[in-house]
């Protein structure tokens, strides 16, 4: 059963770099496209990404400027980084796997971790 | 992007009642040459993740209860819970995964009447 944990920091500042991994255990990282997904407090999901082992990626169109996503097959990591962060990024980021090859719904995802962006 | 556009925004429903939730897509999801549908459903409980019910529009993942299906094509697509458990509050969310940027519904809220 393969499990998703999100780390990072809580707390980041205005026009800062946010930074976020995401270890997966329980199976191999090569088997699923990674995801990172967001959803401001009481508001809706919105995809941000996805990667594959193989280094292919997908953005989100709206925040495709300001996104890099990253995988460390080593580690079994992901990483988000998302530049130039304003009120608005402030959200619960979760991690979540997708099967790829069309079948693109996301299961599991992780427990999430809610970053605010405040000086 | 494909906008998913739920309704209600929010139910309330009796105990044993049925649920029903509304998704439309502002395009087809529906894929010719394999004939699914490439949607999916969504319950994120409070202060959880969000919890894969149903994919390819029709399709139950593995434990979750009978109770809940999904039917639709196209553009138009149901999430029905046929007999309302206390354990079903929650929001539903409808996801396409259809086109190269996946996009939700903005969510439905279920509660207890």
């Amino acid at each position: 059963q393969v499990q998703l944990q999100e780390s990072g920091p809580g707390l980041v500042k205005p026009s800062e770099t946010l930074s976020l991994t995401c270890t997966v255990s329980g199976g191999s990282i090569k088997n699923y496209y990674w995801n990172w997904i967001r959803q401001p407090p009481g508001k809706g999901l919105e995809w941000i990404a996805y990667i594959f082992h193989t280094g292919n990626t997908n953005y989100n169109p709206s925040l495709k400027s300001r996104v890099t996503i990253s995988l460390d097959t080593s580690k079994n990591q992901s990483s988000l980084r998302l530049t130039s962060v304003t009120a608005a990024d402030t959200a619960v980021y979760y991690c979540a796997a997708a099967l790829g090859y069309g079948s693109n719904w996301f299961d599991p995802w992780g427990q999430g971790t809610l970053v605010t962006v405040s000086s | 992007d494909i906008v998913m556009t739920q309704s209600p925004d929010s139910l309330a429903v009796s105990l044993g009642e049925r649920a029903t939730i509304n998704c439309k897509s502002s395009q087809s999801v529906l894929y010719r040459s394999d004939k699914k549908n490439y949607l999916a459903w969504y319950q994120q409980k409070a202060g959880q993740p969000p919890k894969l019910l149903i994919y390819w529009a029709s399709t139950r993942e593995s434990g979750v209860p009978d109770r809940f299906s999904g039917s639709g094509s196209g553009t138009d697509f149901t999430l029905t819970i046929s007999s309302l458990q206390t354990e079903d509050v929650a929001v539903y969310y409808c996801q396409q995964y259809y086109s190269t940027s996946w996009t939700f519904g903005q969510g439905t809220k279920v509660e207890i009447k």
